[in-house]
Formats: C-alpha cells, structure tokens, sequence
C-alpha cells in the first residue's frame, strides 16, 4: 500500500477537464515538492509536472498542478483521447528517507 | 539528450543475484548536479524506489530499508555506467526494474528535484 494515496482510476469525455488527487502526510507533500509522471503501457514513466506546478519543456499546457498541505493535484484540461494513460504523484519523505510514489489513476477517455 | 540504455538478464533463479546495468550517454555519472537511482515496479508494489549512487567529492550511496540488507548500487565511471546488485532474491522481487537519473535543478532561489531520465525498463521474473 502507498504512503501517497491516489484515485485508482479517473474518467471524462474529450474536452472535459479531470483532477487527479494525491494525499500523503507532512513527513512527504507537506515538506517537499510533487512530482507528477504519466505512463503509457510497456513504456517507462514520463515527467509531466514538477514542483507542484512546472512543466517541463513539451508538455502541453493542458497539464497543471497545484499542492495545498499534505495534498496536490493533477488537472488535465481539455481531455483528449491521447491522455489515456496512467498517472503517478510522487515525492521524498523525510521520514522514511525514500523516494515515494502514489498507487497510480488509471485514466480512461470516453 | 540524455539516454539511459539498460542490460541484464530477464530470469533469475530464486536465492541468486539479480545484476543490471544502466549505461549513459549525454551526462556523467560523476555528475555533481544528478544522482542515479534503480527504480523497480510490480502490480503488487507499484512502483518502488530501490537507491542512488552520486557523486558530491566523493561516491555516496543510499538505499530503501526495504531492500538495504540485499542491495548493492555501484557506479561505473571507466565506462559512465552504474548498477544494480540484488541478492537473495525471491519471487516478490519479479518486476520491471528501470534506472532513472534525478536532476537537481536550481533557478531563482529554489531547487527542484525530479527523475527526468528513465531506461527502458527491463523485466525481471525470478523463478526456477
């Protein structure tokens, strides 16, 4: 089980705009910043969001992110059938001294 | 570009040592500004940090409680590589296992840490 709890899956039509939460504790979101990666089947993960909120260079700007306390977001805007894919929060945690990432949303486009 | 290219092999028998390699082109795994970590995942554990190797001066590593007693992660710097040393493995330890460099990136007074780099992934069944 994740320390970084996520939604295991999510859903919305094209053009509609989805949130993906993730909630962990002030040893983890509360102290450090959220990464957010996205995963295509057999394919490694990808960096879509860092530091709560940067994209990197290419990501469309359909993608944001945003932290308040132990939790953060993933907001996708926009939809488009191309971003069904599955998505992982992730950050440090200082007590455990690891690298930790969510369970993973499924993201499904109808 | 950064590209990480990985090698090892698929199978391992229980009790052995699961040995991958994740060779660099594009950066230095002396790198004073990454670190290089084994990252593994599993449809039970999902995905799951394993260690780092760095470079500041010195070679530092660090390791997952989870795995510390069994893990060995070595850079290779003759030929800007580093790996992943796994004893005593058991089934629990089948999963894609994927090397991955974390940038530390630092503008306008604040540092961000993020993996932007990953391998392939390389699948791991442990079985006899």
């Amino acid at each position: 089980q994740s320390v970084l709890t996520q939604p295991p899956s999510a859903s919305g039509t094209p053009g509609q705009r989805v949130t993906i939460s993730c909630s962990g504790t002030s040893s983890n979101i509360g102290g450090n910043s959220v990464n957010w990666y996205q995963q295509f089947p057999g394919t490694a993960p990808k960096l879509l969001i860092y530091g709560n909120n940067q994209r990197p260079s290419g990501v469309p700007d359909r993608f944001s992110g945003s932290k308040s306390g132990t939790s953060a977001s993933l907001a996708i805007s926009g939809l488009q059938s191309e971003d069904e894919a599955d998505y992982y929060c992730s950050t440090w945690d200082d007590s455990l001294n690891v690298w930790m990432f969510g369970g993973g949303t499924k993201l499904t486009v109808l | 570009q950064v590209h990480l290219q990985q090698s090892g092999p698929g199978l391992v028998k229980p009790s052995q040592t699961l040995s991958l390699t994740c060779a660099i082109s594009g950066d230095s795994v002396s790198s004073n500004s990454a670190t290089w970590n084994w990252i593994r995942q599993s449809p039970s554990r999902g995905l799951e940090w394993l260690g780092r190797t760095y470079y500041r001066s010195k070679w530092y590593n660090d390791y997952a409680a989870s795995v510390k007693s069994r893990i060995i992660i070595n850079p290779g710097t003759s030929r800007n590589q580093f790996s992943l040393q796994l004893n005593s493995v058991t089934p629990e330890d089948t999963a894609v296992y994927y090397c991955a460099r974390k940038r530390v990136d630092c503008t306008g007074g604040r540092c961000y840490y993020y993996f932007d780099y990953w391998g392939q992934g390389t699948l791991v069944t442990v079985s006899s």
